[in-house]
């Protein structure tokens, strides 16, 4: 079964700084998605960005930039210039090509340190 | 224009309860979920529709029924509600098979007291 690891349960970083977010995952199938989910306060799932497993360039979202190492099955989370709204718990999932399901990592909380 | 609605966005009630959740999506997606978030935040797919059937039920209790009456609707029915349903529920939608990523819905805040 595929499973998805998110090791740090918390980070904070100084506004204007760049942080890494990390996340890892297991799977055996080679055509696959991967996301990184915003959830603010509010609670709503915001998506941030997406990753097509067959893709080798990393996908950038404005200051968000992913790092997608497919042979070590790693997807990490770049947010650079970090801004008091970017606080949030951060989400990184998983889908199959030919699933119907997403799945998340346990999640990471963001603080932004004015 | 709301891609992904569900009602209510909050809901308190007594233990024993039935209680409702519906769904609706404007995106014209087949795939439809329910999710559960937990007190530690960790998400966790309940049930997937695709065009109205039932794809996934990952081992929640039968006192959980969704119905789905079209493939824009997703309703969650909840019998003899317990202290451990205290959650939030997402509803959300995608394409199917070589779809992408998932919208939710804003979820609903269910407290059983």
């Amino acid at each position: 079964a595929q499973t998805v690891t998110q090791s740090q349960p918390e980070m904070s970083v100084q506004e204007a700084e760049t942080v890494t977010l990390s996340c890892t995952y297991d799977t055996s199938e080679s055509d696959y998605y991967l996301f990184w989910y915003k959830q603010p306060p509010s609670r709503q799932m915001i998506l941030v960005i997406r990753q097509e497993a067959y893709k080798q360039q990393n996908a950038t979202e404005n200051r968000f930039s992913v790092n997608f190492q497919k042979a070590a099955k790693s997807f990490s989370l770049k947010i650079s210039d970090s801004q008091l709204g970017d606080a949030a718990m951060y989400f990184c999932a998983y889908r199959g090509y030919r699933d119907d399901k997403i799945i998340f990592g346990k999640g990471t909380r963001l603080h932004i340190l004015p | 224009d709301t891609a992904v609605s569900q009602t209510p966005k909050y809901l308190v009630t007594q233990m024993g309860n039935d209680k409702s959740i519906k769904c609706e999506q404007n995106l014209g997606h087949d795939t439809m979920y329910w999710y559960k978030q937990d007190s530690k935040k960790f998400l966790k797919i309940m049930f997937s529709y695709n065009n109205k059937e039932l794809i996934i039920n990952e081992t929640v209790p039968n006192r959980f029924s969704p119905k789905s009456p079209d493939k824009a609707h997703l309703n969650l029915h909840i019998n003899s509600l317990e202290l451990g349903d205290s959650a939030v529920y997402f509803c959300a939608s995608s394409q199917g098979q070589g779809g992408t990523e998932a919208f939710f819905g804003q979820g609903t805040r269910l407290t059983v007291v």
